[in-house]
């Protein structure tokens, strides 16, 4: 089975800095790709970055980064410079070789940036 | 310009009445996908499609049903058999192994 799991409901985080959004995952499947989506208040979802089981080098997007610990089967997203536009909801998701193109979400965390 | 369309933006149901939600995407993509998120939670899989006349069911498929017949449209309808409809409906579609892209939702009310 799949699942991922995001155990932060609300993040604060002053303009500027850096903040960390957790995610773990599980999953049986030896290939899988982790996907990290925003959502604003408007309702679209918006990709963020990708990073794929076998890839060896962190995924690094702009201003966004995926913290790829594959032992603990952690995949947190660092977003650096943090800017008042990053206040959304942000959603950890796993696709697995073995699921037919299934994608799993997690239940996402509440981002608020402080001027 | 290459994207998801979904309409209408806003829908509103009377108990006992079947809806249809409509999904385009002209970027080509095998894969589409109907999501459901209610307040405050995750995406839900409702169906998904990997090729045209074919689809599975997601999780949550009881009193929703699709169809494929062209691989641009994938559309939903949300039947009477479904108890709380009331939620945010997203398709989505994606080819190989990477990302999916979101259409901009339709969020439902029954009243």
């Amino acid at each position: 089975a799949q699942k991922i799991t995001q155990t932060q409901p609300g993040m604060f985080v002053q303009e500027k800095e850096a903040v960390t959004l957790d995610c773990t995952y599980d999953t049986s499947d030896q290939s899988y790709g982790l996907f990290w989506y925003k959502q604003p208040s408007s309702g679209e979802m918006i990709f963020l970055i990708y990073q794929g089981s076998y890839d060896e080098q962190n995924a690094t997007e702009g201003r966004y980064s995926l913290n790829f610990q594959k032992a603990r089967k952690s995949a947190n997203l660092v977003i650096s410079a943090s800017q008042l536009g990053d206040s959304a909801m942000y959603f950890c998701a796993m696709s697995g070789y073995n699921t037919g193109n299934q994608f799993y979400f997690g239940t996402g965390t509440s981002l608020t940036v402080i001027p | 310009d290459g994207g998801i369309t979904q309409s209408p933006k806003y829908l509103f149901r009377k108990e006992g009445q079947n809806v249809t939600l409509s999904c385009e995407q002209n970027l080509n993509h095998d894969a589409m996908y109907w999501y459901r998120q209610d307040p405050g939670q995750g995406l839900r899989l409702i169906y998904y499609s990997q090729i045209v006349n074919d689809f599975q069911k997601g999780d949550i498929a009881e009193g929703y049903s699709v169809s494929r017949e062209k691989k641009e449209s994938f559309p939903l309808t949300v039947t009477s058999a479904q108890k709380n409809p009331t939620a945010f409906y997203l398709c989505a579609s994606k080819v190989g192994g990477r990302e999916q892209f979101f259409g901009p939702g339709t969020r439902l009310t029954v009243l």
